[in-house]
């Protein structure tokens, strides 16, 4: 039903790298329309993480980063650590939908 | 320090009603946009509902229109969701959010800079 598509899962050692994926199409992310992140840890409120694409919120670590290249987008996470198990979304603006604030689907991200 | 704080949930019958309410601190709550955010258990988020800070303009998600109420009372610091004839389809978790930027009520830049915990809203007979 999301018009953005992330995959369901990643996983990494503590200190790795991993990066998740958002998928979209001509209509949102690849319309110019920029890409936000959220952290949500079971029990907690949801946080913003990355705005406008590349921007954190103050407090956020800068291993945490966004970029984004035509229809998609990508939330980077070096130096993986335990705090940062949690799920993972991804939200964006759509010109053609009657609901134009979307998110993606989500990707819980495991540290091993 | 922002804090929003969500309360009003429970469990209902379909076709029953229910209210929440999000009390809103650390900020001028009069400035912003404020909307609902609610995540079905086990799956995605799915934007519900905004109000802008006037008042003035309120929008409503396609699969909520005409079954829901947004309000605010700004002097309270405070945003309330009437949600009418229910059903098994609305159980989420609703969340309370503050909107960046707070020029329109859904700018094509939207974005949610605060949410608060959440409340666990249970349709079911």
């Amino acid at each position: 039903q999301s018009v953005l598509t992330q995959p369901p899962s990643v996983s990494g050692a503590p200190g790795q790298r991993v990066t998740i994926s958002c998928a979209g199409s001509d209509s949102n992310i690849g319309a110019g329309f920029r890409v936000h992140w959220y952290q949500l840890v079971p029990g907690a409120a949801p946080k913003l993480i990355i705005f406008d694409n590349t921007n954190r919120p103050s407090g956020v670590p800068d291993r945490m980063s966004g970029s984004k290249s035509g229809t998609s987008a990508s939330l980077a996470i070096t130096g993986l650590q335990a705090e940062d198990e949690a799920d993972y979304y991804c939200q964006s603006y759509d010109s053609s939908l009657s609901d134009p604030v979307v998110f993606g689907t989500g990707t819980k991200v495991t540290v091993l | 320090e922002v804090q929003l704080v969500e309360s009003g949930g429970g469990l209902v019958q379909p076709g029953r009603s229910l209210r929440l309410s999000c009390a809103a601190s650390g900020f001028n709550f009069d400035d912003f946009a404020m909307h609902w955010v609610r995540q079905v258990p086990g799956k995605g988020l799915e934007w519900v509902s905004g109000i802008s800070w006037s008042v003035e303009t309120t929008g409503y998600a396609v699969s909520v229109q005409g079954r829901f109420t947004v309000s605010r009372d700004n002097a309270k610091k405070s945003l309330y969701l009437q949600m009418d004839s229910l059903r098994t389809e609305d159980t989420a978790v609703y969340f309370c959010a503050r909107a960046q930027p707070d020029i329109v009520l859904l700018p094509t830049t939207i974005h949610f800079d605060y949410l608060g915990q959440g409340t666990l809203v249970t349709v079911s007979s």
